[in-house]
């Protein structure tokens, strides 16, 4: 059984541009989370997706855009990148239900210069 | 307000002493359910333990266990004879059933084991 993963790993890019952040979902599992944390912050909630369909948004403006393919990996977009944005991007796999839990990936580092 | 508040920023403590890290939680809804995750310094979150508001006894994993106390709104986490592999920072985090099942997280405590 294969774990979460993410790619890549570390990423720079600069103010104004775009990034595209990948996740692949554990085997068997139907439902991807994803997660901001700034340096010596708790994890943000950005958006979930089950079955391709966004279900849920934490409080992230619409330049936070997601994909979720039907092999259940998903996509993390963010357009127009600000300073702010530098942080570790964690994705979480799971099945859809209210006790079963998130196991993550290794997450992404972006730094916005 | 704060839904999750972990109190202590960072602790010390003596390998193969058992080590308490605190949580307290915010909710009206009934229905929620809690977990601790690790996050060692490469960044990998780590799924450590479940407790679910209606469970009746306290979950354990192992060296880890969860003192849930409801009324209180607490849900520590404790670790038994510790390991220096155990230096890391911990998080807890809730889930609520009208929260279309995200998890909200704590501000996290840094662990260091010393030998």
């Amino acid at each position: 059984e294969t774990g979460v993963t993410q790619s890549p790993t570390h990423l720079i890019k600069t103010r104004g541009q775009q990034v595209t952040l990948r996740c692949s979902s554990q085997s068997g599992h139907n439902t991807v989370s994803w997660y901001q944390q700034a340096l010596g912050q708790g994890p943000q909630f950005i958006f979930q997706y089950y079955r391709e369909e966004e279900n849920g948004r934490g409080n992230f403006p619409p330049r936070f855009s997601g994909l979720q393919f039907p092999n259940y990996s998903s996509e993390l977009n963010v357009n127009a990148l600000e300073l702010d944005d530098s942080a570790l991007y964690l994705c979480a796999s799971s099945l859809y239900g209210f006790t079963d839990t998130q196991y993550f990936g290794p997450g992404t580092r972006l730094t916005v210069l | 307000a704060q839904k999750i508040t972990q109190t202590q920023p960072g602790m010390f403590v003596q390998e193969k002493e058992a080590v308490t890290l605190d949580c307290t939680y915010d909710t009206s809804d009934p229905s929620y359910g809690l977990f601790w995750y690790k996050q060692p310094s490469s960044g990998e979150m780590i799924f450590l333990i479940y407790q679910g508001s209606y469970d009746q006894q306290n979950a354990t994993e192992g060296r880890y266990s969860l003192n849930f106390q409801k009324a209180r709104k607490s849900a520590n986490l404790v670790i038994s004879a510790s390991q220096l592999g155990d230096s890391a920072m911990y998080f807890c985090a809730m889930r609520e059933m009208d929260s279309n099942y995200q998890l909200i997280w704590g501000a996290g405590t840094k662990l260091i084991i010393k030998p």
